[in-house]
């Protein structure tokens, strides 16, 4: 089973700021296949980013994803107030499927 | 606008069955495989079940493997699934999803997803 290990836990940042976030797992990703999720409180988790750099339909551009093998990157450049929330990552091409423990980014 | 509305959450005993329901529209719900994942307060994020654009192939995670069953009517743009035999550790928020692909018939990652459903197994 893959481990994906995000850090850090908790980001604290100031609107406007740039977010990275990382993600790294213990084996290789398969085809990059790692998608990041944004989850707000009482919210369903909202599909950023698949095949590592890809953005989703309507996800603006300062949301990125970079990365292949065992290291993976989300960057969130010039935080917007409603960028403030927890952020999953989660590997699509091994068996079992994995999801990382998340990373909360709050105002600071 | 795609909207995915879940509902049949509640309490129930260990031991206990519920059927889940997910009623969906704004998108043509027979083109796309579609899965639950639920999000528990120990083990968080959690692939449960896929199913095929037709229902013809349904795809499990091993612990609810012979608990629960997967299913749909593309008639009625529904997907449910039929959870039995329920422990506590099955309680969690249900989510149905759009598959958006997958490495492997059961890694999968999904584009849209529904507010929810609060299952509580207890006794």
């Amino acid at each position: 089973e893959i481990v994906l290990t995000q850090s850090p836990g908790t980001l604290s940042l100031s609107p406007g700021e740039r977010a990275t976030l990382s993600c790294r797992a213990s084996q290789s990703v398969s085809g990059s296949q790692l998608a990041w999720y944004q989850q707000k409180p009482g919210q369903a988790p909202s599909l950023l980013i698949s095949g590592a750099s890809g953005r989703a339909t309507g996800i603006p551009d300062r949301f990125s994803g970079s990365g292949s093998g065992t290291d993976f990157t989300l960057t969130i450049n010039r935080l917007e107030p409603e960028d403030f929330a927890v952020y999953y990552c989660q590997q699509y091409g091994s068996s079992p499927l994995t999801f990382g423990g998340g990373t909360k980014v709050e105002i600071k | 606008e795609v909207q995915l509305v879940e509902s049949g959450g509640g309490l129930v005993q260990p031991g206990g069955s519920l059927r889940l329901s997910c009623a969906a529209s704004g998108f043509t719900f027979s083109n796309y495989w579609m899965s639950w994942v639920r999000q528990g307060p120990e083990k968080g994020l959690e692939w449960v079940a896929n199913i095929r654009e037709d229902g013809s192939e349904q795809y499990y995670v091993a612990s609810v493997r012979g608990r629960f069953t997967i299913s749909r009517d593309n008639a009625k743009n529904s997907l449910y699934l039929q959870m039995t035999s329920l422990r506590v550790e099955d309680t969690a928020v249900y989510y149905c999803a759009t598959v958006k692909g997958c490495g492997t018939s059961t890694t999968c990652h999904w584009h849209y997803w529904g507010q929810g459903t609060l299952v509580t197994v207890s006794s």
